[in-house]
């Protein structure tokens, strides 16, 4: 299985903080790199796919790089609603696998 | 709209049984590549299965394998989950999910989840 490792664990930051979350797999996943968002009590919603496609509806400010092995989600200026956890998926092979996340929260 | 609805979660003793099952509707349910995903409390996200449209192609997590199996009935578009020997570290919220296509492991589509508690 492939494993994938994010970083770092938690986050804090402020309102209008650019903030970047780096996600490693164990081997080369090329773009099969996928970010999603939870916040307390709610359900995964997609972010990002392929790395770098963002999904309709998502604000502009989210967005993703990296092929390979390396890859980050970059939130250019934190907005309140942006505090939440965020998890990496590589979806390269089966099982697909998650990180562990990472948690942003308010500085 | 798209709308994933689980059910079946509860209360089982260590060793019991439940299936959980999935209401698909606002799509092709027999179209798409179905799956289950948990989330044990206060922790990340964990996938455990898929099946294909057609019920040819199932795929386990090792933490699963053997102890749970996937099934549908596309007629009913529905998605089921019966787990066996349960353990307390099956303690989690159980999603089911809709894969963005054939071997595309991405899911936009979610349940809100039914929560499955595994204690004496």
């Amino acid at each position: 299985d492939i494993q994938m490792t994010q970083s770092p664990s938690s986050l804090s930051a402020s309102v209008g903080d650019r903030v970047t979350i780096t996600c490693r797999a164990s081997q080369t996943i090329n773009s099969f790199l996928n970010w999603y968002q939870q916040k307390p009590g709610k359900v995964p919603k997609l972010l990002i796919s392929a790395a770098s496609s963002l999904q309709s509806g998502v604000p502009s400010r989210f967005s993703g790089s990296g092929s390979g092995t390396d890859f980050t989600l970059t939130i250019s200026s934190l907005q309140p609603e942006d505090f939440a956890t965020y998890y990496c998926q590589q979806s390269y092979s089966t099982p697909p696998t998650f990180g562990q996340g990472t948690r942003l929260e308010i500085k | 709209q798209v709308q994933l609805v689980e059910s079946g979660g509860g209360l089982v003793k260590p060793g019991g049984s439940l299936r959980l099952s999935c209401a698909a509707s606002g799509f092709s349910f027999s179209d798409y590549y179905m799956t289950w995903i948990r989330q044990a409390p206060g922790k990340g996200l964990e996938w455990l299965s898929y099946i294909s449209p057609s019920s040819t192609n199932i795929y386990y997590a090792d933490s699963v394998k053997g102890r749970f199996t996937i099934s549908r009935d596309n007629a009913r578009n529905s998605l089921y989950l019966q787990t066996n020997s349960l353990r307390a570290e099956d303690t989690a919220i159980y999603y089911c999910a809709r894969d963005e296509g054939p071997g595309i492991q991405v899911w936009v589509f979610w349940g809100q989840g039914t929560l499955v508690t595994v204690s004496s």
